[in-house]
């Protein structure tokens, strides 16, 4: 099955700073990644997603990610954060013969203003 | 925009007690699935669902856990007698086709006392 790492744990940034968090996972075949976020005491919320073409994808709220297949990696960046991107990140995975997605451990991002 | 709905936020029981946790998915969704996650922990898989069937499920998901579609709207999840340990946020989702980004709930905060 599916695994999802993700580097971070907690990560604080100041407004305007740039973002990167790490995600690795282990898969034996293709998979499709996702981003989810999490903000307090909401629901998770779908950042973007790759399934296939060019790696480099772009979501909402200026997010973005990198699909490195030899590196079994799928970091998330943003150029310039904000106060309001202070949530919980999760990373996913999902094997493209299987229906059940894996998350990754979350990474908690605090923007201080 | 459409979204998933669950029912109750929050549900407080005591240990031993039966609880079913409720969901009405996306109406032209075909994949239903649920997951949890422990304060402070990742969101963790539980089963997922297609043609009235688990299709999926992970080691978590034993046998004091059942879900069921008992007609074409709803999609809940029973936990026969509840332990201090399922005490989590319980999310349900969906998707169609499986190969797309789920759609979460909002959650059902599960408290056993």
């Amino acid at each position: 099955a599916q695994s999802v790492s993700q580097h971070n744990h907690h990560v604080i940034l100041s407004e305007a700073a740039s973002l990167e968090l790490g995600c690795n996972y282990s898969y034996g075949g293709t998979v499709n990644l996702f981003w989810y976020v999490q903000y307090p005491g909401q629901h998770l919320q779908l950042l973007l997603k790759y399934f296939s073409g060019d790696p480099l994808v772009k979501g909402i709220k200026g997010f973005e990610a990198e699909f490195i297949k030899s590196k079994f990696s799928f970091n998330l960046r943003k150029p310039s954060v904000q106060w309001s991107d202070t949530a919980e990140y999760f990373c996913a995975v999902r094997g493209y013969n299987n229906n059940d997605m894996r998350f990754g451990a979350g990474t908690r991002l605090t923007v201080k203003p | 925009e459409p979204e998933v709905t669950q029912t109750p936020s929050h549900q407080v029981t005591q240990m031993g007690q039966e609880v079913i946790l409720r969901c009405v998915p996306i109406s032209n969704h075909l994949y239903f699935y649920w997951y949890r996650q422990i304060l402070g922990q990742k969101v963790e898989f539980l089963v997922s669902f297609y043609n009235n069937e688990i299709s999926e499920k992970s080691e978590i998901f034993d046998d004091q856990f059942s879900v069921e579609r008992p007609d074409g709207s709803n999609f809940t999840l029973k936990i026969r007698s509840t332990k201090l340990e399922d005490s989590a946020m319980y999310f349900c989702a969906s998707s169609s086709p499986s190969l797309y980004g789920y759609t979460f709930g909002s959650g059902t905060r599960l408290t056993v006392v």
